[in-house]
């Protein structure tokens, strides 16, 4: 079975432009988190999306934002990038349901890398 | 008061030797914590997951919970040069949604 994959596996970019990183759940999985991790620095949650809706969103501005297609995979975008994101970007799935307040396991992808120059 | 608190270590422990790891979290309502594994440069891998009070075992890995104190705790067994790796406890935190609250990681070394 195929894990969760992201696309690109690097992606360098320069200060104001706008970087797309994508990610495909594991079959089945229709729930697709998106996380933050800086150097050095602990996972930060991005958002989370299920069934196409945004869920729910970490503290961060609006210029990160993303979306959902029908097929579950998901999309991140950052607009006006800053020198402070770069950072590796992880995406991970989990099933949809949550049974009786019990989190679902989230299966984590490889990352995509994002420097800003 | 940080929601979740992990050692940063770096811990280092002899290969063969058991491997403490601890976390404690401030949300009293969290009711299911999962362990992550990640070494440099890679995303974060699952170890294992624990719902109740007590230990849970998984081959070299044991998980404890204790919730009355807020503490979960993972040990590995026979610890190898392979486990060198930073350890993240993820508690599920009550009223967070379905996104998981990530400690900082305890940094493991096992020496040879």
């Amino acid at each position: 079975e195929a894990g969760v994959t992201q696309s690109p596996t690097h992606l360098i970019k320069t200060r104001g432009q706008q970087a797309t990183l994508r990610c495909s759940p594991i079959s089945g999985h229709t729930s697709v988190y998106w996380y933050q991790q800086a150097l050095g620095l602990g996972l930060q949650f991005l958002l989370w999306y299920d069934e196409g809706e945004e869920r729910n969103r970490g503290n961060f501005p609006p210029r990160f934002s993303g979306r959902q297609f029908p097929n579950y995979s998901s999309e991140l975008n950052v607009n006006a990038l800053e020198l402070e994101d770069s950072a590796l970007y992880l995406c991970a799935s989990s099933l949809a349901y949550e049974r009786a307040g019990v989190a679902d396991t989230q299966y984590f992808g490889p990352g995509t890398r994002l420097t800003v120059l | 008061q940080k929601e979740v608190e992990q050692n940063s270590g770096p811990l280092s422990v002899p290969e063969g030797a058991i491997a403490s790891l601890n976390c404690t979290y401030s949300d009293r309502g969290s009711q299911s914590f999962f362990w992550y594994r990640q070494y440099s440069g890679k995303s974060p891998e699952l170890i294992m997951f624990i719902y109740s009070n007590g230990d849970k075992e998984d081959g070299r890995f044991t998980a404890q919970l204790n919730k009355a104190s807020q503490y979960v705790s993972l040990l590995i067994r026979d610890s190898q040069p392979s486990d060198s790796a930073t350890y993240l406890c993820a508690p599920h935190l009550a009223g967070s949604a379905r996104q998981l609250t990530f400690g900082s990681g305890t940094q493991l070394t096992v020496l040879p």
